[in-house]
């Protein structure tokens, strides 16, 4: 049973586009995060929740609006898509954010816009 | 500057290879100190975890944080085929609140049968 589970694994779409990317976590956890990765595999904090309230916002565009209906659920919605949006987007939990060093990451969401 | 420095590498070791990965980072105020690995096509998953200075071993991992050099260190012992992979070093304040962690760009491994 996944930990964290993120959908869809792949996603191809052409500039302007808008996309959504779903998470879930299984695992109990307060704290909910969304990372970016770029090619040359610099993950970088976008996005931290905590009990479905927005605790970080890291100078990302407006054009991405995290979404957490519940705490076991964040989603991320990405309207007219860019091509320096390409990347690997990370999901992942914690139980607190003072814990943050208990992370799990989900498997990641490939990007690629065309 | 980045706030974490790691060597991006790649890294090229033969089987029973000792292996040293390395981060130096700029903030002082930083208190845990992680390591996690990340194979191809994965998320990364936690491998260590250190609460300010000193030692941790975890069967052929030892990781070891210098605070007064801003340095911390990974080994990895009679290192294996499946060691192969991209290992992350991340830091954080600890006592935030925001759960943030500041990642090295990553250390690309290959340990050759």
């Amino acid at each position: 049973d996944t930990a964290v589970s993120q959908t869809p694994k792949y996603l191809v779409t052409q500039m302007g586009n808008d996309k959504s990317i779903k998470c879930e976590q299984n695992l109990g956890h307060d704290t909910m995060y969304w990372y970016k990765q770029d090619s040359k595999k610099f993950l970088k904090i976008m996005f931290s929740y905590n009990n479905k309230e927005l605790i970080i916002n890291e100078t990302v565009p407006n054009r991405f609006s995290p979404k957490s209906p519940d705490k076991a659920h964040l989603n991320l919605h990405i309207n007219s898509l860019e091509l320096g949006d390409s990347a690997v987007y990370f999901c992942a939990s914690s139980p607190s954010p003072e814990r943050d060093y208990g992370y799990t990451f989900g498997s990641g969401t490939r990007l690629t816009v065309v | 500057q980045k706030e974490v420095e790691q060597d991006p590498g790649p890294l090229s070791v033969p089987e029973g290879a000792i292996v040293s990965l390395n981060c130096t980072y700029s903030n002082s105020a930083f208190q845990y100190f992680m390591w996690y690995r990340q194979y191809s096509r994965k998320g990364p998953e936690l491998l260590m975890y250190t609460y300010s200075s000193g030692n941790k071993e975890d069967g052929r991992f030892t990781a070891q944080v210098d605070k007064s050099s801003k340095y911390i260190s990974l080994f990895i012992r009679d290192s294996q085929p499946s060691d192969s992979a991209t290992y992350l070093c991340a830091m954080t304040y600890g006592s935030s609140n925001t759960g943030k962690l500041i990642f090295g760009q990553g250390t690309t491994l290959q340990v050759k049968p």
